[in-house]
């Protein structure tokens, strides 16, 4: 079956530590996107990638990065500079061209302890 | 102002309800609409998808887009409490990069 598959579910950071989630996709899907998901607040999008090996950042990049190395993987990594990273992380992608819906994976819940 | 207004609920009904789901949007350029549902802990799906003005019917689920208005609604009737999750309407428009820009999502509860 295809679909966006993040790993892991539940994931725990301790403080000034990086930690990276996994977002595969076997869509065939140019794009993709990382979502943060804070209670009350809606998704807001971290950074996105329409093709390999390019990026951009979205309305919350600070402290966070990410790789377009392969059509279908789409990693982030929180850094240490992200002072309050706990949230539901999303990953999303489209086809990248008109009238295309998004398809979500099923999110990492990152914890700071 | 945000790009797209939704208010975040919550909604109760009791089962059997028709319920009424809405967003306003200000950015005219918009021509595509859709509604995700959200269950607790999970990612969102897609419900329903339309494309400029006008009605899609999906079974219980109606989406309605008024472009003139820049209002979209989502009504399902016969409510059940399986519809109880968190809805989020979604909008993108023509040209550029075709992103994908949220509402914050109306929590739905609809009990028995």
């Amino acid at each position: 079956d295809g679909g966006i598959t993040q790993s892991p579910k539940y994931l725990f950071r301790k403080e000034g530590q990086n930690v990276t989630l996994s977002c595969e996709q076997n869509l065939n899907h140019d794009a993709m996107y990382w979502y943060r998901q804070d209670p009350g607040q809606g998704l807001r999008l971290i950074y996105y990638s329409q093709i390999v090996n390019d990026f951009q950042k979205g309305d919350i990049a600070e402290g966070y990065s990410v790789s377009r190395e392969k059509k279908e993987s789409f990693p982030l990594t929180v850094t240490s500079a992200q002072k309050n990273p706990t949230a539901f992380y999303l990953c999303a992608s489209t086809s990248g061209q008109a009238n295309t819906e998004a398809f979500f994976g099923q999110g990492t819940r990152l914890t700071v302890v | 102002q945000k790009e797209v207004e939704q208010d975040p609920g919550p909604l109760s009904v009791p089962e059997g309800a028709i319920v009424s789901l809405n967003c306003t949007y200000s950015n005219s350029a918009f021509q595509y609409f859709m509604w995700y549902r959200q269950y607790s802990r999970k990612g969102p799906e897609l419900l329903m998808y339309t494309y400029s003005s006008g009605n899609k019917e999906d079974g219980r689920f109606t989406a309605q887009v008024d472009k003139s208005s820049k209002y979209i609604s989502l009504f399902i009737r016969d409510s059940q409490p399986s519809d109880s999750a968190t809805y989020l309407c979604a909008m993108s428009k023509t040209g550029g990069s075709y992103i994908p820009t949220f509402g914050r999502g109306t929590s739905l509860i609809v009990h028995p």
